[in-house]
């Protein structure tokens, strides 16, 4: 399977405790993104990537998050001293844009972050 | 600050019933508007708009945009089981953001 791969699927942790998360996209693909999803909600955007520069984030990220995309390849997504606030779906996804017009974004699986 | 509604929230048919989802959009820098289905995991894409007035079509799915109203329609004929998901709205502007909407949650019954 050559879709976006997204590692671990699920993740249970205390508060305080620090998590990451790992993000592989579709191996041509050039943009990376990242979403936060609750229950209810469509996803919420995070922050992307064009290769390896992180082009944009959104308010929500908070200092506590960082995400970091070395050599544009795989993404990872980190998140310290989590809050209860921070359980979520975290998605990642990619796309190709080669400057004619972003191609559709194709989703990763997830993961199931759960703060205890 | 851009924003994505979808009308209904949530939806019960039946099998062969069709629907239309709605999504409408205040997106600054408009590039295109994406329609996705979420069943259990990850939203699979199902059509990228980027022209008024264009349907798109695929099986018994198709969808339109209109850009003078800030608005597009997603249709489901002759719905099965299979279709029962949520329905996602996103708007792409030119900061090459995705803004999504809270989604259109469908049930079909048999």
């Amino acid at each position: 399977d050559t879709g976006v791969s997204q590692d671990p699927r699920h993740k249970i942790t205390k508060r305080g405790q620090n998590v990451t998360f790992r993000c592989d996209p579709i191996s041509e693909h050039n943009r990376l993104y990242w979403y936060r999803q609750t229950l209810g909600q469509g996803p919420e955007f995070l922050t992307y990537f064009q290769n390896e520069a992180q082009l944009e984030k959104s308010r929500l990220l908070s200092d506590r998050f960082s995400a970091e995309r070395p050599k544009g390849s795989f993404s990872t997504l980190e998140i310290q001293r989590t809050e209860q606030g921070d359980s979520a779906m975290y998605l990642c996804a990619s796309s190709l844009d080669r400057g004619l017009g972003n191609q559709p974004q194709h989703f990763g699986d997830g993961t199931r972050l759960s703060i205890l | 600050e851009d924003k994505v509604v979808q009308s209904p929230l949530s939806l019960v048919v039946h099998e062969g019933d069709t629907v239309t989802l709605n999504c409408s959009y205040e997106v600054t820098n408009f590039r295109s508007l994406l329609w996705y289905k979420q069943e259990k995991k990850a939203p699979t894409f199902l059509f990228m708009l980027t022209s008024s007035g264009i349907e798109k079509k695929s099986g018994r799915l198709s969808s339109i945009l209109d850009k003078k109203e800030l608005s597009s329609i997603l249709n489901i004929t002759a719905t099965q089981t299979g279709d029962s998901a949520i329905y996602l709205c996103a708007v792409e502007n030119y900061g090459q953001n995705f803004v999504f909407g809270p989604g259109t949650r469908l049930s079909v019954l048999p």
